[in-house]
């Protein structure tokens, strides 16, 4: 079944830098989502991108879709303690309604 | 933005009973909604998916009979744990797809709920 596998699993890093994590998932997908969740708390859309698209910006962030390599990335510029959060990737298939999910990354940002 | 409210957030019951999880949208209407399961630090796995004045439809693997499923309004939509035991101790997340919106572009997630089962 698709499930988008993300690396890294965690990441911590100094305030300011800028993160970036990978997904990768195994069939051709209509659009690509990306999630952020704070601990213990539910999910809040950050980006979609669509198949048809290679990249798109929202504020500090930036997603690339590769539908070649079946993969994406999540960049986020600038990063601040507030960023701490696991991220996940999900992706609709073609004809398929169900949103699934990716393993996530936890995402440390050191002040 | 559009607002789902689940509760309760946090739940503590003795094994064999049954919880009742609610996931209403405050301010849309949401003709269908999502059940996920998620274990600590892992991914969110969908359960069943919770049509409004249909039965919902449960992922492979997924009990019918153990989780209930009732989506009576465009507003609300109730998941309960029959008989739980301390193995459904879990964090249980709704989510809605706004009525007229296509596909699931963009899902509005409760807060969670915590089980614990002892």
């Amino acid at each position: 079944s698709q499930q988008g596998e993300e690396d890294p699993q965690a990441l911590s890093i100094q305030e300011g830098e800028n993160a970036t994590m990978n997904c990768s998932y195994k069939t051709s997908i209509n659009n690509l989502q990306w999630y952020r969740q704070n601990s213990g708390r539910g999910l809040v859309h950050l980006i979609l991108i669509r198949s048809n698209e290679r990249e798109k910006h929202s504020g500090r962030l930036r997603v690339t879709l590769d539908t070649s390599k079946k993969s994406s990335s999540l960049l986020i510029t600038a990063s601040r303690a507030a960023d701490t959060a696991s991220y996940f990737c999900a992706m609709t298939n073609f004809g398929n309604e169900k949103l699934t999910f990716g393993t996530g990354t936890r995402l440390t940002i050191i002040p | 933005g559009a607002v789902v409210s689940q509760h309760p957030s946090r739940v503590i019951c003795k094994s064999g009973t049954s919880v009742k999880i609610e996931c209403r949208s405050l301010d849309f209407q949401a003709t269908t909604m999502f059940w996920y399961r998620q274990f600590p630090k892992q991914s969110l796995m969908l359960m069943a998916t919770s049509n409004e004045g249909s039965k919902a439809t449960y992922e492979q693997g997924v009990e019918k009979d153990k989780f209930l499923i009732n989506h009576a309004s465009l507003t609300l939509s109730t998941l309960t744990v029959t008989s739980a035991h301390p193995e459904d101790s879990s964090f249980y997340i709704c989510s809605a797809r706004q009525f007229g919106t296509l596909s699931n572009e963009k899902l509005f997630f409760g807060s969670g709920t915590q089980l614990s089962v002892l």
